[in-house]
């Protein structure tokens, strides 16, 4: 069973930077480079904020960054904002065509 | 503008049925994969499967394999959710996603009681 860890909370204060990170474990992860990230609010649709990595989307914040090492992915907020509290989920698109996601990260501005 | 509106929600005893829908509007539908992802009370979110653009290929979550199907009508920009056998457990919120390898769309979700 192929599973994707992510630590259950991190937190910083305004103008600080934090990462979280993603590990991946199990037959399915392949060449785990098909990672993608996504910031949920309580009560609204879920938004993609990178993928494949390290690519932002139109309209996202360059505060926001990506990378990989090996099976473990992460990501980091820079200058921590008021509005990036939020829950953060990693994803990656399998080798069986299947989709995980971590089990979620829960961010707090101090 | 580009949108996603999921419909169907409600309250089903345990063993029943329930079809969901989701709406597709302001991007070329019939080009994306689709998926179909849920979030339990208190829990994170988990993928529940996909679809392909042109309906041909499917996958599943081990969790509702045999129960769900997940089929699209292209000439209506609308994907379903087909829920068989539900169970207490199938109980969150459903969201549909548009993409494959990662979703760049969503909906704002449909709540399912069971």
């Amino acid at each position: 069973q192929s599973a994707l860890t992510q630590p259950a909370s991190v937190s910083g204060s305004p103008r600080q930077s934090i990462t979280i990170s993603c590990t991946g474990a199990g037959s399915d992860i392949g060449g785990f480079n098909y990672v993608s990230w996504y910031q949920h609010h309580p009560g609204k649709a879920p938004k993609l904020i990178m993928f494949d990595i390290g690519n932002r989307p139109s309209g996202v914040s360059n505060r926001f960054s990506g990378s990989k090492s090996g099976s473990t992915a992460s990501l980091t907020i820079s200058g921590l904002q008021s509005e990036d509290e939020a829950d953060y989920y990693c994803s990656l698109y399998t080798s069986r065509s299947t989709v995980l996601f971590g089990g979620g990260t829960k961010v707090t501005v101090l | 503008q580009v949108q996603l509106v999921e419909s169907g929600g409600g309250v089903v005893q345990p063993g029943r049925s329930l079809r969901l829908s989701c709406a597709a509007s302001g991007f070329t539908f019939s080009g994306y994969a689709m998926q179909w992802v849920r979030q339990a009370p208190g829990k994170g979110l988990e993928w529940v499967g996909d679809i392909s653009y042109d309906g041909s290929h499917k996958y599943y979550a081990d969790v509702v394999k045999g129960r769900f199907t997940i089929s699209r009508d292209n000439a209506k920009d609308t994907v379903y959710l087909q829920m068989n056998s539900l169970k207490t457990e199938d109980t969150a919120v459903y969201y549909c996603a548009g993409g494959l390898r990662y979703m760049d769309v969503w909906g704002k979700g449909t709540t399912v009681t069971v």
